[in-house]
Order: structure tokens, then C-alpha cells, then sequence
């Protein structure tokens, strides 16, 4: 049981360059989340997904898009990288009683 | 939307002593106020939570109050030992609609042996 993954752990990007960062679960939860982190910040909440199938936006969702694949996966998408996303990315998972479980973060870059 | 405000920012206390974090939360409507501890480099780890039809809930040398008429809930930790140290958040959430959690600013927590 790993919980909920990550990928990639790194990642440094150019401005105005794309990439996808992946979330998995295996812990049969309904809702994922996306949330980064700045430095001394509590987390923000990027996007949501309820359920497979549905996603809505949270707290700060410019210059991002999310898939939510199937149930267990939940990808979040940069299209055109901005220095501002430098950040630290988690993905979490939660219970029907709404505790939220963690991944081990991305860490990204943008020059 | 919610907002959460989270207190002191930074806290220092001998080993064996207590920890106090606060937080007041503005949505009459949140329901579920769970504590974060983040080590450094690392993910949030839920430490304990409180729903909103208890006032105090206990673990161990970890205990946390909620005062909903006043909308603000406490973190205690008691006989606080070095590895305590870390960065803790308090959140809040409604339990329905959009349940994703408001965090705090987080509370450096610092244990001096």
C-alpha cells in the first residue's frame, strides 16, 4: 500500500515550457487534490476532483489544467511555464470523513 | 470563501514544557479542523483532528480544542520533546460542497533540549 505518489520528485523548467506532474492513490478515495506550497506559506488549493470525472477550481488555478484519468490517478498540467509557479506541488487524497493524505511533493523550478 | 489565521508564526520552548498554536477560521459553516505536522523537505502529516460536534479531542501528549462560538480552535502539546520540532498548520473545511481544506500560515515549532 504506497499511499499516494508522485512524480517527478525534481523537475526545472525554461519559461513558456510544458509539463504534466502525475498523482496516483491506491487507497480507493474519491477526492484528489492539488495544492503548492511557497517558501514560509501554508498550502493552497490549486484544483479539486470530487469524484472520476468531475474537477473544479480552488483557490488559485490560473495557469494550470487537471485531468482526473480514472480513480486513482490525478494529473496537474503546466502549459506555459511562469517563474510565479516556482513551487512546491502535493497531491493529496481523502477519506468519505474528509482526512486528507499527502504525497511527497514535487519540487519545481522555473528559470 | 474561508480564511484561517494561524498564531505565533514561530514558537521556541525548552524540552518538557507545553506548546500552544491558535487558529480562528471565518466560515460559520467549516466543520472539520485537522493539525498538520510538515518536518522539513517533507509531506503534511496529519497528527489529529476535531469535528465540529466535539469541543476537545486527546492523543497522547497531543491535544486539540474547538471554541465554534467564537471560531477558533488550539493545538497543546505537552512534555514537548526535540523531535516535536517542526512546522505545524491548522486547516478547516466545510463537509459539504467544496471540501478541500483552508490551511493556515504554519507555526515554526522549535524544542531547545
Amino acid at each position: 500500500n504506497a499511499g499516494v505518489t508522485q512524480t517527478p520528485k525534481f523537475q526545472v523548467l525554461k519559461t513558456g515550457q510544458s509539463m504534466t506532474l502525475q498523482c496516483a492513490q491506491d487507497m480507493n478515495h474519491n477526492s484528489m487534490y492539488w495544492y503548492r506550497q511557497d517558501p514560509g506559506m501554508g498550502l493552497r488549493l490549486i484544483y479539486y476532483s470530487a469524484s472520476e470525472g468531475t474537477t473544479d477550481k480552488g483557490e488559485v488555478p490560473n495557469g494550470y489544467n487537471v485531468s482526473r484519468l480514472n480513480k486513482r490517478e490525478f494529473s496537474l498540467r503546466l502549459e506555459s511555464a511562469a517563474p510565479s509557479q516556482t513551487s512546491v506541488y502535493f497531491c493529496a487524497s481523502s477519506t468519505s470523513a474528509n482526512e486528507q493524505f499527502f504525497g511527497p511533493g514535487t519540487r519545481l523550478t522555473v528559470l | 470563501g474561508e480564511n484561517v489565521e494561524q498564531h505565533p508564526s514561530t514558537l521556541s520552548v525548552q524540552e518538557g514544557d507545553s506548546a500552544v498554536i491558535k487558529c480562528t477560521y471565518s466560515d460559520s459553516a467549516s466543520n472539520y479542523f485537522p493539525w498538520y505536522k510538515q518536518e522539513l523537505g517533507k509531506r503534511p502529516q496529519l497528527i489529529i483532528d476535531i469535528r465540529s460536534n466535539v469541543g476537545e479531542k486527546k492523543d497522547q501528549r497531543i491535544a486539540v480544542t474547538l471554541n465554534k462560538t467564537a471560531k477558533h480552535f488550539s493545538l497543546h502539546i505537552t512534555e514537548t520533546q526535540p523531535e516535536d520540532s517542526a512546522v505545524y498548520f491548522c486547516a478547516a473545511s466545510s463537509g459539504t460542497g467544496r471540501r478541500a481544506l483552508t490551511f493556515g500560515s504554519g507555526t515554526r515549532l522549535q524544542v531547545q533540549p
